[in-house]
């Protein structure tokens, strides 16, 4: 059982540019979820996946920012045109259906850093 | 407007002793509230889930107590070692919001000297 895996760990990105950032959820678990750490902040919850469909996007910045969670393969977290500001360690977490219940298992992160 | 604010940022004890973190709420609309630790450069691992109509969970030389009432929880770390060092964060999960979106205390980072 590898976990939930993200990747790359760290993702170095000139201005402008567009990143993209992958998680694969634990085997088994339907749902996923991504975070945003800025620097010296707490967690800040971005959107909530489930394959396919996007159920919560309410932490996600209305511009350059998308998500998706294919029937197939991992979820993207993507940001367009990135900015200094963009800079962060990206979190994702996936549960099963009871996430209420049993909580949520979180990747190690992909440290966005924009130059 | 969900809050949660966890006191000390930081804290720095000698290994052996026992202590407390704090994490306050200012909504007691919660399903439950987590901990979880960070390790430097790490991703967060859960310690310890408690579900709103429960009172505490153990776990090992951890344990944690919610007072729902009042908008808060504690984290007791029995016998404290240098291995424990790391950012501890609580978050809660509002009733009525959706499926992990949690609210993130911006945490207490705790050194245990050797």
């Amino acid at each position: 059982n590898a976990g939930v895996m993200q990747n790359p760990r760290h993702l170095v990105r000139r201005r402008g540019q567009e990143a993209r950032l992958r998680c694969s959820p634990m085997k088994g678990h339907s749902h996923v979820y991504w975070y945003r750490q800025l620097p010296e902040e707490g967690l800040k919850f971005m959107v909530y996946l489930q394959k396919e469909n996007i159920i919560d996007e309410s932490g996600m910045p209305k511009e350059r920012f998308s998500a998706e969670f294919p029937k197939e393969g991992p979820s993207i977290l993507r940001i367009q045109q990135v900015v200094r500001g963009d800079s962060a360690a990206y979190f994702c977490a996936s549960s099963p259906d009871t996430g209420l219940l049993y909580g949520y298992t979180f990747g190690s992160g992909t440290r966005l850093t924009v130059v | 407007k969900q809050e949660v604010t966890q006191i000390p940022a930081a804290l720095s004890v000698p290994e052996g002793e026992n202590l407390v973190l704090n994490c306050s709420f200012t909504d007691s609309a919660i399903y439950n509230l987590q901990w979880f630790r960070q390790d430097p450069g790490k991703g967060l691992t859960s310690l310890l889930l408690i579900q709103s109509s429960q009172r505490e969970q153990t776990s090992g030389r951890l344990n944690a107590s919610l007072d729902k009432s009042s908008g808060r929880s504690t984290l007791y770390i029995a016998a404290s070692q240098p291995g424990d060092s790391a950012t501890y964060l609580c978050a809660v999960q509002n009733y009525g919001g959706s499926q992990g979106n949690l609210i993130f205390g911006k945490g207490t980072k705790l050194s245990v000297k050797p």
